[in-house]
């Protein structure tokens, strides 16, 4: 069986910084999919991020990046230039194989972004 | 864009009462799921569909059952239900094909008294 482990439950950071959210998983699998969704508050949960393990590169969407380290087994994710709207939990996930399977998340880290 | 609905925001029931939770999502998904959500627990999963009256148990089926009649629409029953099952309830969907981007309703927070 697959786990997630978000070890931060919590995070603070000021406007315009980066911030880093740390992921683990563990998995036997050796073609996987990894996520990040944010669930702002009150909000419903949306992706931000995804990595495929087959890729060696590291998955970028704008101000959102990841270091994917699948030796390690730890994808975390870096939100560069921090805004006000990106208060929200951030959850990690995995999902083996094919991708459109069950979603194991992760503990959730509750980001906010101080003005 | 995709919508994923669901049909109550709040829903206070009492112990024992049978509760169906609807989700209906319009973009012709073939996969639909269940989780809850619970502090300190993140999401986990009850139960997934792939098709039409097709069902798989999630890791926490028990005191569950679902339905999905129509492609769109899947529901989750709490056949009698529990104070434990209080709870937020979230629905999702997704294509078979990449990028496979779960597509979450807004949840349904239930309170079972």
């Amino acid at each position: 069986a697959q786990t997630v482990t978000q070890s931060q439950p919590e995070m603070s950071v000021q406007e315009a910084e980066t911030v880093t959210l740390s992921c683990t998983y563990d998995t036997s699998e050796n073609n996987y999919y990894l996520f990040w969704y944010k669930q702002p508050p009150s909000r419903q949960m949306i992706l931000v991020i995804r990595q495929e393990a087959y890729k060696q590169q590291n998955a970028t969407e704008n101000r959102f990046s990841v270091n994917f380290q699948k030796a390690a087994k730890s994808f975390s994710l870096k939100i560069s230039d921090s805004q006000l709207g990106d208060t929200a939990m951030y959850f990690c996930a995995f999902s083996p194989n094919f991708g459109n399977e069950k979603l194991t998340f992760g503990t959730g880290t509750r980001l906010t972004i101080i003005p | 864009d995709v919508k994923v609905t669901q049909s109550s925001r709040y829903l206070v029931k009492r112990t024992g009462e049978k509760v169906f939770l609807e989700c209906v999502q319009d973009m012709d998904h073939e996969n639909m799921f269940w989780y809850r959500q619970d502090p300190g627990l993140g999401l986990r999963l009850i139960y997934f569909s792939y098709d039409v009256k097709m069902k798989e148990k999630g890791d926490i089926p028990e005191g569950y059952s679902v339905s999905r009649e129509k492609k769109e629409r899947f529901s989750l029953i709490l056949e009698s239900a529990s104070t434990n099952q209080t709870s937020m309830y979230l629905c999702a969907s997704t294509v078979s094909q990449s990028p496979y981007e779960q597509y979450f309703g807004p949840g349904t927070r239930l309170t079972v008294t």
